[in-house]
């Protein structure tokens, strides 16, 4: 089966710079991409996702890029805010099945 | 659209104890999946259910257990509560699009096993 790794685990920045997660997946099948972000009592909440035939997609402050080839997808949050502290989850899917990574927690300080 | 929701959202029981959470998905969604979420472990994932049927399945033993209604609505069912069954337990309606699952998460419920 599918097997996705995230890196960091844990990832301070100071308010206004810029935090990077990063994801590697092994099955060259899959072909969507989801992150979500989870506050502390909270379910994961979608965030931005893409798919296989695009590399790189912007929501705001946020982005997502896939390289296929390397089989690596990364998340880019510019101008951190307090409020953008929370755990990130990645995805690797194919149809119906969602495998995740195991979370980064992301601390902005102010 | 109302998200997904979850009840109960709390739940505390003893070991040995069966206990049955219930989800309901997004107005339209016809596939509901659960997942169990642990400080060590992540997101695990239990099974999915569409259309009534149980889809697909992950590794855990058989005192887990789901069911799908007609209205889509979910359940999902533990007996015999063990210790390491303490968990948030999330459940996730999807959407298909373009041949893609497109996965929203509820709350969940909070389960603490004594």
């Amino acid at each position: 089966g599918e097997n996705v790794e995230q890196h960091p685990s844990t990832l301070s920045v100071q308010e206004g710079d810029s935090a990077v997660i990063k994801c590697t997946y092994s099955d060259s099948a899959s072909n969507y991409f989801p992150w979500y972000k989870q506050e502390l009592g909270k379910g994961p909440q979608l965030i931005i996702d893409i798919r296989s035939n695009v590399g790189e997609k912007k929501d705001q402050r946020i982005a997502v890029t896939l390289n296929k080839t390397a089989k690596h997808f990364s998340l880019h949050i510019t101008e951190t805010q307090p409020e953008d502290s929370a755990v990130y989850f990645c995805a690797a899917c194919t149809g119906n099945q969602f495998y995740f990574g195991t979370g980064t927690s992301l601390t902005v300080i102010p | 659209k109302a998200g997904v929701t979850q009840t109960p959202r709390y739940l505390i029981k003893t070991r040995g104890q069966q206990v049955t959470l219930s989800c309901s998905p997004i107005s339209g969604h016809r596939s509901v999946s659960w997942y169990q979420q642990t400080p060590g472990q992540g997101l695990q994932f239990l099974f999915e259910y569409f259309s009534e049927t149980q889809r697909n399945k992950g590794n855990f033993p058989g005192r887990f257990s789901g069911r799908q209604f007609s209205n889509s609505r979910s359940e999902m069912n533990v007996s015999t509560l063990e210790l390491g069954d303490s968990a948030l337990y999330l459940c996730a309606s999807s959407w298909r699009d373009r041949g893609q699952e497109t996965q929203y998460f509820g709350p969940g419920t909070r389960l603490l096993v004594l």
